[in-house]
């Protein structure tokens, strides 16, 4: 089954810039969508489509797409921030969607 | 605005059914996919189903395959998941989704953009 693979961890200061990896082997031909979570609450779209942002999502976030791997890239990270964070992709060989494992955001 | 309303879980025991609800408004939801997404305690999002929007096509996680089923009443704007055989592993938050918007036949904007608050299912004796 089709894998996709994100670092359990990131730490990262206020104000610097938080880079979240997501490896699959096919991911340069599927869209990757990306949502955060906060404890307790359900989970929220933040970019779609590799780069595309939902409206009342700051600019901060942003998506991008380097050969196997996808990126969710935050700027200038603020507390608020801290969450979990989940990419997504559809794999159309077994018409199942896949989830990363997940990648918990510090804000130190 | 955009609701989806889960409701149905609880505590059932190993081998035990539950039916699963999702109440959704605001949207028509004749024309979306819906999702089921559950979250064992701790762990990751897990996709469970999908569904076509008029139940035309399904598909299944391997890991509820023969033991879950979705379904959908359109005209009551719901969506269900009854579960069967169930184990402890089953436990989680399970979640609701909209899917790709299919108005007028072709389906697109493919991803999750509204999700329920989910509803707890506790698999244990």
């Amino acid at each position: 089954s089709y894998v996709l693979t994100q670092p359990p961890s990131v730490s990262v200061a206020p104000g610097q810039t938080a880079r979240i990896t997501c490896e699959g082997s096919n991911i340069g031909s599927e869209s990757v969508h990306w949502y955060h979570q906060k404890p307790g609450q359900a989970p929220v779209l933040v970019v779609y489509d590799d780069s595309d942002r939902p409206s009342g999502i700051p600019e901060r976030f942003s998506g991008s797409k380097s050969g196997n791997t996808a990126i969710l890239t935050i700027s200038r990270v603020e507390a608020g921030d801290e969450a979990d964070y989940y990419c997504q992709v559809w794999d159309s060989s077994s018409d199942h969607w896949v989830f990363g494992g997940g990648t918990k955001l510090t804000v130190l | 605005e955009v609701q989806l309303v889960e409701s149905g879980g609880g505590l059932v025991q190993p081998g035990g059914s539950l039916r699963l609800s999702c109440t959704a408004s605001g949207f028509t939801f004749s024309n979306y996919e819906m999702n089921w997404v559950r979250q064992a305690p701790g762990k990751g999002l897990e996709w469970v189903s999908l569904i076509g929007i008029g139940g035309s096509y399904i598909y299944y996680a391997e890991s509820v395959k023969g033991r879950f089923t979705i379904s959908r009443d359109n005209a009551n704007n719901s969506l269900y998941l009854q579960m069967s055989s169930l184990r402890a592993e089953d436990t989680a938050v399970y979640y609701c989704a909209r899917g790709a918007d299919c108005t007028g036949g072709s389906c697109y904007s493919t991803y999750f953009d509204y999700w329920g608050q989910g509803t707890l299912v506790t698999v244990s004796s």
